[in-house]
């Protein structure tokens, strides 16, 4: 069945940086585009970013434009997600998962259980 | 940006119907999404694109889409059923999701 376990979060000062993995089995990686989402604390489901099955194509959110990078290699069934300049407002648990992509993504229909990332001094 | 709004918390007896709106310019227009999220759990998908159930989501949950609203409909409320409950629409290159309800069983 279809697995994405996600790794590297931690406890972070304000404006370092951290590096999030998702491991994925059970499915053909190489044919679903991939997102990373977020919840922070008392808050609802944010969308943070999405790579393209090839990677051809990456999309972010407003909030981590320009300071978060989506990548993937696809010869390790792995999707990356590199954070720099992280804020307080960064503190969330931050979900893998994964859409079909039909010209444009469908649903997100597996999910990760999640890495906690806490920014703080 | 598009935006979806949805009420803070909806409740429901014991074995009668809930209804979920999602509010959007529109929406009609769109492929809409549903998700559950329990405490401490990742989100499940319930409902895609308006009307259909995945495999291994009970018959109780529906949804529809039409206008400016759509609105998830879980039937024969359960205890198990509380959990926060999401919509979500591709719009302009991003993935948006409405802020959430939660759902409370009386």
């Amino acid at each position: 069945q279809v697995q994405l376990v996600e790794s590297g979060g931690g406890v972070v000062q304000p404006g370092r940086s951290l590096r999030l993995s998702c491991a994925a089995s059970g499915f053909t990686f190489s044919g679903f585009g991939m997102h990373w989402v977020r919840r922070a604390p008392g808050k609802g489901l944010e969308w943070v970013t999405l790579i393209w099955y090839d990677g051809s194509k990456k999309y972010y959110a407003d909030s981590v434009k320009g300071r978060f990078t989506i990548s993937r290699d696809n010869s390790k069934d792995t999707l990356y997600l590199q954070m720099n300049s992280l804020r307080p407002e960064d503190t969330a648990m931050y979900y893998c998962a994964r859409s079909d992509i039909v010209v444009v993504p469908t649903s997100i229909d597996s999910w990760g259980q999640g890495t906690l990332v806490t920014v703080s001094s | 940006s598009y935006e979806l709004t949805q009420p803070l918390s909806v409740s429901v007896a014991l074995g009668q119907t809930a209804r979920i709106a999602c509010g959007g310019y529109n929406i009609g227009s769109e492929n809409v999404h549903w998700y559950q999220q329990k405490p401490g759990q990742a989100p499940v998908l319930v409902i895609y694109s308006n009307t259909n159930r995945p495999s291994g989501i009970p018959e109780r949950f529906s949804g529809s889409n039409s206008g400016n609203t759509a609105t998830l409909t879980i039937s024969r409320a359960q205890v198990g059923d509380e959990a926060d409950y999401y919509c979500q629409v591709w719009d302009s290159s991003t993935v948006v999701f409405g802020g959430g309800t939660k759902l409370t069983v009386l």
